[in-house]
């Protein structure tokens, strides 16, 4: 069975830095794009990142290029994200999801449940 | 990155059919056929109904089905169940080589 399993969401004041964590199972995990997608409250689904199955292509939103960094480690079998210079909008859950296919921007067909993320002072 | 367009709900009674249409540009909807259509019900992750415009998921019901003309891709419910009562996202490649969703609509069954 596909898991996706988040974590590290916190309360966190703006300019922190945070890493979430999305350990995968169930699946090669090396053969998968991954891509995190957050949801501010209240309001709709924004593709924040993706990364090739391999690891050596990564893309990003215009709203956290330069601020957030997409990474995976094959041999943990998990996704990350690290977030700096964190502001209040960037308040979400914040799901993983894995991807079709290798590329990283094949549709997403198994998500996790989604890790609060709250930027506040 | 400007969010594809759909409408903010739509309705419709038990048995009924729907469209949700997603409207974009020759940069992302228009420009290729990489159209996913995702359903989420409140509190829920989404859920990958279309993929590549047209094709359906493994255990997707075949009253969900998907079209593109131009720069608008569509999602067709046939046969509304209660169930289907829920948030529906549109998804597109760009050609910035981006992801980016609709605004969402929200689908009421009376």
């Amino acid at each position: 069975e596909v898991q996706l399993v988040e974590s590290g969401g916190v309360f966190i004041q703006p300019g922190g830095s945070l890493r979430l964590s999305c350990a995968a199972s169930g699946f090669t995990f090396t053969n998968y794009g991954m891509t995190w997608v957050r949801q501010a409250p209240g309001k709709g689904l924004e593709w924040v990142s993706a990364i090739s199955g391999s690891g050596v292509t990564t893309y990003y939103a215009d709203s956290v290029k330069g601020r957030f960094t997409i990474s995976r480690d094959n041999s943990k079998n998990t996704l990350y994200l690290q977030m700096n210079s964190l502001g209040a909008e960037d308040t979400a859950v914040y799901f993983c999801a894995r991807g079709l296919a290798t590329s990283p921007f094949s549709s997403s067909d198994y998500w996790g449940q989604g890790t609060l993320v709250a930027v506040s002072s | 990155q400007s969010a594809l367009t759909q409408p903010a709900s739509v309705s419709g009674s038990p048995g009924q059919s729907i469209t949700i249409s997603c409207t974009g540009t020759s940069s992302d909807v228009g420009g290729f056929n990489s159209v996913s259509w995702y359903q989420q019900h409140p509190g829920k992750a989404p859920k990958l109904m279309i993929y590549d415009v047209t094709k359906r998921p493994s255990g997707v019901s075949n009253h969900f089905s998907g079209s593109k003309s131009g720069n608008t891709a569509s999602l067709t419910i046939s046969g509304l169940q209660a169930e289907d009562e829920a948030d529906y996202y549109c998804n597109s490649y760009t050609s910035s080589s981006t992801l980016v969703f609709g605004g969402g609509t929200k689908l009421t069954v009376l």
